[in-house]
């Protein structure tokens, strides 16, 4: 049974670009959130989808979205990146109606010079 | 808003004993879970355990266990019997029930020193 799987691993991009991050949740889930880690700090949650729907938002700018796909993939988007988007990108599975078991990937690891 | 408070940066422990990391935190909400997560130099979050704030008896996995005092908002996991495996930042974390984001501390870093 795979767990939880995000790719790219590592990414570095040049400010002002665009990235976009890739999720695959646990087998038998059907909810994506995804949080950022900046170094030394705890994460932060982003977003979460549900059905294909972002269904709650953190604190974080428009420049940040998302999209989930029939399989219940996720993707997350980051437009115009900024020195400080540098972090790690963690998604994280669960179960609609579970979501306080929440399963976590390895991360996506992105540089921004 | 919920805010989760690690008041430790760093701890370190000679293995095979006790050690104790400290959380607080602040809600308003009478129902919530509380967790403490470890996370390795491979970057993979995993949950050590967690606790249900109606639940009165504190969680045991193993050799990890927490003290939750509700009326405190205080959060604490010990590590008995530590082990080299056991270094690595640990965090805890925050959901109040039928919530949908997790809100997490800063973390402590813990090195478990042979």
């Amino acid at each position: 049974d795979a767990g939880v799987t995000q790719s790219p691993t590592h990414l570095i991009k040049t400010r002002g670009q665009q990235v976009t991050l890739r999720c695959s949740p646990k087998s038998g889930h059907d909810t994506v959130s995804w949080y950022q880690q900046a170094l030394g700090q705890g994460p932060q949650f982003i977003f979460q989808y549900y059905e294909e729907e972002e269904r709650q938002r953190g604190n974080f700018p428009d420049r940040f979205s998302g999209h989930q796909f029939p399989n219940y993939s996720s993707e997350l988007n980051v437009n115009a990146l900024l020195l400080g988007d540098s972090a790690l990108y963690l998604c994280a599975s669960s179960q609609r109606g579970a979501q306080e078991t929440q399963y976590f990937g390895p991360g996506t690891r992105l540089l921004v010079l | 808003a919920q805010t989760v408070t690690q008041s430790q940066p760093e701890m370190s422990v000679q293995e095979a004993e006790t050690v104790t990391l400290s959380c607080t935190y602040d809600t308003s909400e009478n129902n919530y879970y509380l967790f403490w997560y470890k996370q390795p130099p491979s970057r993979q979050m995993i949950l050590v355990i967690r606790q249900e704030a109606y639940k009165q008896q504190n969680a045991t996995e193993n050799r990890f266990s927490v003290n939750f005092q509700k009326a405190a908002k205080s959060f604490s996991l010990k590590i008995s019997d530590s082990q080299l495996g056991d270094t690595a930042m640990y965090f805890c974390a925050f959901m109040k029930h039928g919530g949908n984001d997790m809100r997490f501390g800063a973390g402590t870093r813990l090195t478990v020193k042979p």
